[in-house]
């Protein structure tokens, strides 16, 4: 069973920043099966990023993803007021289809 | 519209049952692999099963393997999960999802609410 471990818990930043979340497997993920989400309080969640770079339909191009075997990373270049959120990553190359504990972006 | 709705959340005692259902529209149900994911209050996301398109192949989570059963019913465009031996822990939201397999989970319902609880 793969375990995710996403980094930093949290990340106070201002907008207009960049924001750079990381996401480690305990294992390799196959094919980069890695897909990043967003979530806002009181709503579902939103794919963002699949197959650990390709954005999700509508997802602007602010919103970046990397990585491949153990180690992701989701980069936000700007911030948008909008962007203060949570986000998860996700491996669902094998199963369960584990998802890692979260980082909250918040506003400083 | 593409949209999923669930419902049938609610109530229940530890030890009691419940059937969650996932309503599906705008797009070829049959033609894709579903899943569930709950979250817990306050709490990251968990996925909980999944199922193929025919029903014929589903994958659970270790927790819920035995307790819970995912199943779908194309002609009715429907998902459900029937859950038994409910627990404390099985409290959460639960979400729907369609399972693109190897591009994520694209579209999602807005969740129902299960408390177990005495």
């Amino acid at each position: 069973e793969i375990v995710l471990t996403q980094s930093p818990g949290t990340l106070s930043l201002s907008p207009g920043e960049r924001a750079t979340l990381s996401c480690r497997a305990s294992q390799s993920v196959s094919s980069s099966y890695l897909a990043w989400y967003q979530q806002k309080p009181g709503q579902a969640p939103r794919l963002l990023i699949y197959g650990a770079s390709s954005r999700a339909t509508g997802i602007p191009d602010r919103f970046s993803g990397s990585g491949s075997g153990t180690d992701f990373t989701l980069t936000i270049s700007r911030l948008e007021p909008e962007d203060f959120a949570v986000y998860y990553c996700q491996q669902y190359g094998s199963s369960p289809r584990a998802f890692g504990g979260g980082t909250k972006v918040e506003i400083k | 519209e593409v949209q999923l709705v669930e419902s049938g959340g609610g109530l229940v005692q530890p030890g009691g049952s419940l059937r969650l259902s996932c309503a599906a529209s705008g797009f070829t149900f049959s033609s894709y692999w579903m899943t569930w994911v709950r979250q817990a209050p306050g709490k990251g996301l968990e996925w909980v099963a999944n199922i193929n398109q025919h029903g014929s192949e589903k994958n659970y989570v270790d927790s819920v393997k035995g307790r819970f059963t995912i199943s779908r019913d194309n002609a009715k465009n429907s998902l459900y999960l029937q859950m038994n031996s409910l627990r404390a822990e099985d409290t959460a939201v639960y979400y729907c999802a369609r399972d693109l397999y190897y591009d994520g989970f694209d579209i999602w319902g807005q969740g129902t609410m299960v408390t177990v609880s005495s």
